[in-house]
């Protein structure tokens, strides 16, 4: 079974742009996290889609958005880019949508220069 | 509301040498522990977990921790190091309804010297 995909791998993007990354779950599973990884911040919750529905939500601002797609697929958005927002975006799926039962992707590197 | 500390943001080893990382966290209501490995460029692969049952819990690679619910620590061990083990590991906590997001440590960067 094919684990979770990311795509693109790597992104150059500069201020003011907007990006959207994907991730497509393992076949099956229901739900996709996101999460942001920064040096200083570490590892921070963004969102999680469960069947199409937001169902968690982190504390980031307004800028990142997401959505989940019928087939599960799921794309986070951001608007505005800026410095801060450079990072390795992760994403993990589940099928029941249990934290404890999370498999993740290898992330998206995102530089906003 | 969970919290994880992690102490030393950088362990150095020998290889063949004992490896010990260290977690604390802060939980209210009884947790679920993690621990998951990130090598460069990579996702986070799962170790080992904790849920329920045996406080003592064996992962991949050799590696093992306890939950100590007194000292509130989970830390990992492994008693020989390896070249490959060169990594970074981070440590999550979640409640235990699993409904909630892993709340992560800053991690520690494990370096493996020859």
């Amino acid at each position: 079974k094919a684990g979770v995909t990311q795509t693109p791998r790597y992104l150059i993007k500069t201020r003011g742009q907007q990006v959207t990354l994907s991730c497509s779950p393992i076949s099956g599973h229901r739900s996709v996290s996101w999460y942001q990884q920064t040096p200083g911040q570490g590892l921070q919750f963004l969102f999680e889609y469960f069947s199409e529905t937001q169902r968690n939500k982190g504390n980031f601002p307004g800028r990142f958005s997401g959505r989940q797609f019928s087939n599960s697929r799921s794309e986070m958005n951001v608007s505005t880019l800026e410095l801060g927002d450079s990072a390795l975006y992760l994403c993990a799926s589940s099928f029941s949508g249990n934290y404890n039962e999370q498999f993740f992707g290898p992330g998206t590197r995102l530089t906003v220069l | 509301a969970q919290s994880v500390t992690q102490l030393g943001s950088h362990v150095s080893v020998s290889e063949g040498a004992l490896v010990l990382l260290r977690c604390n966290y802060s939980s209210s209501v009884p947790p679920y522990l993690f621990w998951y490995v990130q090598y460069p460029n990579q996702g986070l692969q799962l170790l080992l977990k904790y849920t329920t049952g045996a406080t003592l819990v064996k992962g991949i690679n050799g590696f093992e921790a306890e939950f100590k619910k007194s000292e509130t620590s989970f830390h990992l061990t492994k008693p020989s190091a390896h070249m490959s083990d060169a990594a970074e590991y981070f440590c999550a906590v979640t409640p235990n309804s699993g409904n909630t997001p892993l709340v992560f440590g800053k991690g520690t960067r494990l370096s493996v010297i020859a």
